[in-house]
């Protein structure tokens, strides 16, 4: 079955760093790009940044610059998001999401990982 | 970077057609034919309705479309069903980066 499996939730201290893991099962991490995209409690749909997983190349959203890194390891076909420098404005549900079709669109979604960034 | 404009809330009754609508710049929905679409139910993960401005998924009922004139994009959801009821999101393609709209909720009365 092809999906993609989050880590589980977290609460973190305001200035610590995060880490979500999101494996990927049916299919290669490598054959599609991936996307992070987070959702604060009762808002839209934010945009982070993508890896490309065959190469370890990222593209991060300004926003994020400096404070996110977007991983890979193929051995476990597992990618990874970290942001650090934690504030109660981090507090989400995040996403990782395939990139199957043209132009970066995405397909298929995690089941999403909430992070709660609380002193 | 901005978020694509779309209405915050839409409504209809149920067997009605609603159209959601979504608008960017030339560099981004204008510029490209890569438009998307999410259904997203309360505390669940967005679900892919529509792709490449037009194209619906395999099991995506055809009662979901979506067109594209300029720099605004739309989704068009007819004959109304009580399930229909979410948030909807579009994305644009941007060159490197992707762009989200603000969401729409969508009321079925």
């Amino acid at each position: 079955q092809v999906q993609l499996v989050q880590s589980g939730a977290e609460v973190k201290k305001p200035g610590a760093s995060l880490k979500v893991s999101c494996k990927a099962s049916g299919y290669a991490v490598t054959a599609y790009y991936m996307h992070w995209v987070r959702q604060a409690p009762g808002q839209g749909l934010e945009w982070m940044g993508i890896i490309i997983p065959s190469r370890g190349t990222t593209t991060y959203e300004q926003k994020f610059q400096g404070r996110v890194t977007m991983t890979r390891d193929t051995s476990t076909n597992t990618v990874y998001m970290e942001l650090s420098s934690l504030r109660s404005e981090d507090t989400a549900v995040y996403y990782c999401a395939r990139a199957r079709y043209g132009g970066n669109q995405i397909d298929l979604w995690g089941q999403g990982t909430l992070v709660t960034v609380s002193s | 970077q901005s978020a694509l404009t779309q209405p915050r809330s839409v409504s209809g009754s149920p067997g009605q057609s609603v159209t959601i609508s979504c608008t960017g710049t030339s560099s981004d929905v204008g510029g490209y034919n890569y438009v998307s679409w999410y259904q997203q139910h309360p505390g669940k993960a967005p679900k892919l309705m529509i792709y490449d401005v037009s194209e619906r998924p395999s099991g995506v009922p055809d009662r979901f479309s979506g067109s594209k004139s300029g720099n605004t994009a739309s989704l068009t959801i007819s004959g109304l069903q009580a399930e229909d009821e979410a948030d909807y999101y579009c994305c644009s393609y941007a060159g490197s980066y992707t762009f989200f709209g603000g969401g729409t909720k969508l009321t079925v009365l």
